[in-house]
């Protein structure tokens, strides 16, 4: 069964570095995601991306963080200079062009920032 | 903003028994979904739901929108050690430029744990 694949599965980064995390949607999906959720807290919206550029993101999404999809199949996650907050797993999800909004998660990258 | 409010919290429950878990909207729900999260791993899609009074079952899990799409509950019958995890409810958020590339927004999910 197709599925959403993250790498690395762990990160461990120093405070102030950049960091690059990796997802590979499902292939004949169209709609990309990424979420975090820190440690006992909820999963939380980031910022979705369609037709390569940005569709929707929250106010969690600033300037520290941007998307992008360099080739026909990663989706990337950049975080330019890593806060200790920044700490979290980080999930990709993907879905098809269809009316519901299912979408579908990958394992996730958990970063330790150090 | 919309909030879900997930209860309980966490619930141990005997092997074969069954269990509720509810999930309560501060607005009327558009899209409901329930994932299962496995700890320390990615949500895996369970059901959808989207009609006031909308019922769907799998296996041995059923889900049920109310008629005022204001609260959803999941119900297993018969529980088995392989229904542990974290249950999770997500909404779609309210539309705000009409696209369709909308984020969820997920309660903070209920730790269900199967005693043998």
């Amino acid at each position: 069964e197709p599925e959403v694949t993250q790498t690395p599965s762990h990160q461990v980064t120093q405070m102030g570095q950049e960091v690059i995390l990796r997802c590979v949607p499902i292939s004949n999906h169209l709609y990309f995601y990424w979420y975090r959720q820190i440690l006992g807290q909820k999963v939380e919206f980031l910022v979705s991306f369609y037709n390569n550029e940005i569709s929707e993101k929250s106010e969690i999404f600033d300037d520290q963080f941007s998307v992008e999809r360099p080739d026909g199949s990663n989706f990337t996650l950049k975080i330019r200079s890593t806060k200790l907050e920044d700490s979290a797993m980080y999930f990709c999800a993907s879905r098809p062009w269809v009316a519901k909004n299912i979408q579908y998660f990958g394992a996730g990258t958990r970063l330790s920032v150090l | 903003s919309q909030e879900l409010e997930q209860s309980p919290q966490s619930l141990i429950v005997q092997e074969g028994k069954n269990l509720t878990i509810n999930c309560t909207s501060s607005k009327t729900l558009y899209g409901l979904y329930w994932y299962k999260q496995k700890y320390g791993e990615g949500l895996i899609f369970l059901m959808m739901l989207q009609k006031g009074g909308e019922e769907k079952s799998h296996e041995k899990i059923t889900a049920k929108l109310d008629e005022k799409k204001q609260q959803s509950s999941l119900h297993i019958t018969a529980s088995q050690p392989s229904h542990a995890g974290i249950y999770l409810c997500g909404a779609d958020v309210l539309r705000t430029s009409g696209g369709g590339a909308d984020g969820l927004t997920f309660g903070k999910g209920t730790h269900l744990i199967i005693q043998p």
